[in-house]
């Protein structure tokens, strides 16, 4: 069955280390986005590709990065930059509307918590 | 530019009175629009979509939405809460710009439902 997948589910990092979350999709799809979410809160973007070798920040890219190397794969490095990285992080993929796709495709999510 | 509001950060109702979840976009293309929940700790859950098809459409679990291009809206209903209902509602729009499939998502709602 297609469908996304993140890893690792739950994540601990200690301050000043960098760590890099996972997100893979195997639907073919064009299009994949980073989000953050806090306790309360909702989804903040993050990052955003809509084609292999290019992304685009979205509204708190500061102390994050991406790599778009291969269609299927989007990770997501919080670097040390990033000052209050503990939170949900979510990747989400969705396919291309002028062939048909049009279904947002969810990952279960990772929790990432500094200690 | 799209955007997506939900005009109720906190929605509290009865058990067994009428849910109204209110979602309002703006766009520049036909859009796709969709809601979302999310439990506590939980992943996102598609509650229903609309895609240029009927402009009413049904959901899971008794949820309806009916898109209303004059007034831009995609309010989402239900004629009687549960106490299952409880939890956080996101609308989404997806549409295109120049390099294809764009999400944008609202604020959240948080629903409340008393016994």
């Amino acid at each position: 069955d297609g469908g996304i997948t993140q890893s690792p589910k739950y994540l601990f990092r200690k301050e000043g280390q960098n760590v890099t979350l996972s997100c893979e999709q195997n639907l073919n799809h064009d299009a994949m986005y980073w989000y953050r979410q806090d306790p309360g809160q909702g989804l903040r973007l993050i990052y955003y590709s809509q084609i292999v070798n290019d992304f685009q920040k979205g509204d708190i890219a500061e102390g994050y990065s991406v790599s778009r190397e291969k269609k299927e794969s989007f990770p997501l490095t919080v670097t040390s930059a990033q000052k209050n990285p503990t939170a949900f992080y979510l990747c989400a993929s969705i396919g291309d509307r002028n062939r048909g796709g049009n279904t947002i495709y969810f990952g279960e999510g990772s929790w990432l918590t500094v200690v | 530019a799209q955007s997506v509001t939900q005009l109720d950060s906190h929605v509290s109702v009865s058990e067994g009175t009428p849910v109204l979840l209110r979602c309002n976009y703006s766009s520049s293309y036909s859009p796709s629009l969709f809601w979302y929940v999310q439990h506590p700790n939980k992943g996102l859950q598609l509650l229903l979509k609309y895609t240029s098809a009927a402009t009413l459409v049904k959901g899971i679990n008794g949820f309806e939405a009916e898109f209303k291009k004059s007034e831009t809206s995609f309010h989402l209903t239900k004629p009687s809460a549960h106490m299952s209902d409880a939890a956080e509602y996101f609308c989404v729009v997806s549409d295109l710009d120049n390099a294809g499939n764009m999400l944008t998502f609202g604020g959240g709602t948080r629903l409340m439902v008393k016994p």
